[in-house]
């Protein structure tokens, strides 16, 4: 158990519709990032929040969108969805970031698997 | 964040050695390299990282050669749940964000 919690576990929806996905980083940490993985493709970096703040953007779609909550807690919403969507949807969070900051691992929740029909 | 090349597939016995390669040839002086596995779909699971000496924990070795331009993670006596896809990251200090390669799939068989 990495400590990282996402919900739901799976989650089935018609395309055009909108889903968020929810992710509980471990106690004290204060990055989560956000990554897509499709059948056919690796872990797509998609966003990166640190203490509620937004800090890198990968290859995020523009009808996705993510928040970071004061009690750390993300959100990653997907609208307009299409069948393509359909992938594993991680989240990771971890303690440090930051120019001088001793790079520490990043621990991963055990996905939510979006099926869009 | 450096490029890195792995092979795309490998098998091992099991309760032999597994040594896994990778080469980051453009690697710079302040980048960790970092590896992680994925097992069958599962969330990525942490396994090593180090700068530029060898590091050792109690899930494997990681061996960096001297100019830096390729480590080795070794899995001292592979089970059958080591199978897995290993990730091998170059992450500088301060980045953020870990870019994920295609990874070698690691076969362990009985």
């Amino acid at each position: 158990d990495s400590g990282v919690t996402q919900t739901p576990k799976h989650l089935i929806t018609a395309t055009g519709q909108r889903v968020t996905l929810r992710c509980s980083p471990r106690s004290g940490d204060l990055s989560v990032y956000w990554y897509q993985q499709s059948l056919d493709q690796g872990l797509q970096f998609l966003i990166h929040y640190y203490n509620g703040e937004e800090r890198a953007k990968g290859n995020i779609l523009e009808r996705f969108s993510a928040q970071q909550f004061p009690d750390l807690h993300s959100e990653l919403n997907l609208s307009s969805l299409e069948l393509g969507d359909s992938a594993l949807y991680f989240c990771a969070s971890s303690v440090s970031f930051g120019q001088g900051v001793m790079n520490t691992e990043a621990f991963f929740g055990q996905g939510t698997r979006l099926t869009v029909v | 964040d450096a490029k890195t090349t792995q092979p795309t597939s490998m098998d091992c016995a099991e309760g032999r050695a597994a040594n896994l390669p990778c080469n980051h040839s453009t690697i710079s002086g302040n980048e960790y390299v970092y590896w992680y596995r994925q097992i069958h779909s599962q969330g990525p699971q942490y396994i090593i990282h180090g700068l530029k000496n060898n590091e050792t924990n109690e899930m494997a070795s990681l061996i960096i050669t001297e100019d830096r331009k390729s480590s080795t993670l070794i899995l001292p006596h592979a089970t059958l749940r080591d199978t897995a896809v290993y990730y091998c990251i170059v992450r500088g200090l301060g980045t953020d964000k870990l870019i994920f390669g295609t990874g070698t799939r690691l076969q362990v068989f009985p």
